[in-house]
């Protein structure tokens, strides 16, 4: 099973600045990788696939890099509706699909 | 609009049965593979189980192996979960989510999920 592991668990960012996000898999996953969002009380959305492309109707200012085992998720300008969680997931080698634990992102 | 709605969710003992289901609308749900993915409270997302387009390939985590059941029907834009010896650690709201796209002979091997339900809240408790 590959493990996913997110850094940092929470991250402080202010409004309009930029936001890095991590996510390291225990072995290659190539570029098969997704990110999603997730605010209180909703269901996960999808952010980026295949490790950089946005996801229909995802703002231009999420931005995903990275293959292998070492990804980034870029936030350029935080937005007030940007503050949730994000998960990354690997689709490379399943089952089992596996998600990182998640990196809280809150205002500073 | 790619819509999923799930439903069937609620308080149950342990060791009781539930079935979750998921209505499909908005694309053609026969074309793609389908899953379950659930979150305890508080904590991250899990992968439950897959159904391929057909029901050729289904697939479980270890930690709901032999006690879930993940079916489909295509004539009616349904999917479905039925879930047997509940436990308490099976507490958690589920989600169905679309997959890849299937054609008629395979199914995209690489595939995220794209479009996921509001989820149904199961509770294991007595």
């Amino acid at each position: 099973e590959i493990v996913m592991t997110q850094s940092p668990a929470t991250l402080s960012v202010s409004p309009g600045e930029r936001a890095t996000l991590s996510c390291r898999a225990s072995q290659s996953v190539s570029s098969n990788l997704a990110w999603y969002q997730q605010k209180p009380g909703q269901a996960p959305r999808l952010l980026i696939y295949g490790a950089s492309t946005r996801a229909t109707g995802i703002p231009a200012r999420f931005s995903g890099s990275g293959s292998g085992t070492e990804f980034t998720l870029t936030i350029s300008s935080l937005q007030s509706e940007d503050f949730a969680v994000y998960y990354c997931q690997q689709y490379d080698n399943w089952p089992p699909y596996t998600f990182g634990q998640g990196t809280k992102l809150e205002i500073k | 609009e790619v819509q999923l709605v799930e439903s069937g969710g609620g308080l149950v003992k342990p060791g009781g049965s539930l079935r979750l289901s998921c209505a499909a609308s908005g694309f053609t749900f026969s074309s793609y593979s389908m899953n379950w993915v659930r979150q305890a409270p508080g904590k991250g997302l899990e992968w439950v189980s897959s159904i391929s387009s057909g029901s050729s390939y289904i697939y479980y985590a270890d930690s709901v192996k032999g006690r879930f059941t993940i079916s489909r029907d295509n004539a009616k834009n349904s999917l479905y979960l039925q879930m047997n010896s509940l436990r308490a650690d099976d507490t958690a709201v589920y989600y169905c989510a679309r997959g890849g796209y299937c054609s008629s002979t395979s199914c995209s091997p690489y595939y995220y999920f794209d479009y996921w339900g509001q989820g149904t809240l199961v509770t294991v408790s007595s």
